[in-house]
């Protein structure tokens, strides 16, 4: 067990709905990072999120956003969804520890289903 | 992109066998770690390896990196039941701090 927690576990939304995912990070952790898992591939980079702020960000269109809470949970909002964002999505949070990623501490993941 | 490719993308041994899994990867890096999987759940972290070093242990985990050659293996010794996963190497490349670029993995099943 690794202390963060994601929540729903599971949901199922339609094409062009909107989701929110919830993450708590790690006791004394500031630093939440979010992937997206597709089946049968590695977990991909979406944005990472250190004292509020988005801090980094991968190959993922606007739609995609997030937000870090000052207790350092953070959410996932995705809009306008599309078949191919059925995934597994993690978070995982960390120290941050300046220019190098260190270990990452994921949650169990959410797994969306868009029909 | 993936940044890092597992080799094989599956492997299946006997209970007390040895697995080996490799990665390779396209550019500089800070350091390389690899995770493990279990179906549909979250990623564990396993072990990390920093670009200056060429080898690290843990248990009965064995990791080396050669950077030359841009590529990493893990090693598991007197694999049991419990080892089949997903594993994964990940690398933290320089000049793109703050995110992990993930392989595609290695699906080990290990068989009683």
């Amino acid at each position: 067990e690794t202390g963060v927690t994601q929540s729903p576990t599971h949901l199922i939304k339609t094409r062009g709905q909107q989701v929110t995912l919830r993450c708590s990070s790690q006791s004394g952790h500031n630093t939440v990072s979010w992937y997206q898992q597709a089946l049968g591939q590695g977990p991909q980079f979406i944005f990472q999120y250190y004292r509020e702020e988005e801090n980094g960000r991968g190959n993922f269109p606007p739609r995609f956003s997030g937000l870090q809470f000052p207790n350092y949970s953070s959410e996932l909002n995705v809009n306008a969804l599309e078949l191919d964002d059925s995934a597994l999505y993690l978070c995982a949070s960390s120290q941050d520890r300046g220019s190098n990623t260190g270990e990452l501490f994921f949650g169990e993941g959410s797994r969306l289903t868009v029909l | 992109s993936q940044q890092g490719e597992e080799d094989p993308q599956a492997l299946s041994i006997q209970e007390g066998e040895n697995a080996t899994m490799n990665c390779s990867y396209k550019t500089s890096i800070n350091n390389l770690q690899w995770y493990r999987q279990n179906s549909g759940r979250g990623l564990v972290h396993l072990i990390l390896i920093r670009s200056n070093e060429r080898e690290k242990h843990s248990g009965r985990l064995r990791v080396t990196l050669d950077t030359s050659k841009k590529s990493s293996s893990l090693l598991i010794t007197a694999s049991r039941a419990a080892d089949t996963a997903s594993y994964f190497c990940a690398t933290d490349f320089s000049g793109s701090a703050r995110q992990l670029t993930f392989g595609s993995g290695t699906q080990l099943t290990v068989l009683p």
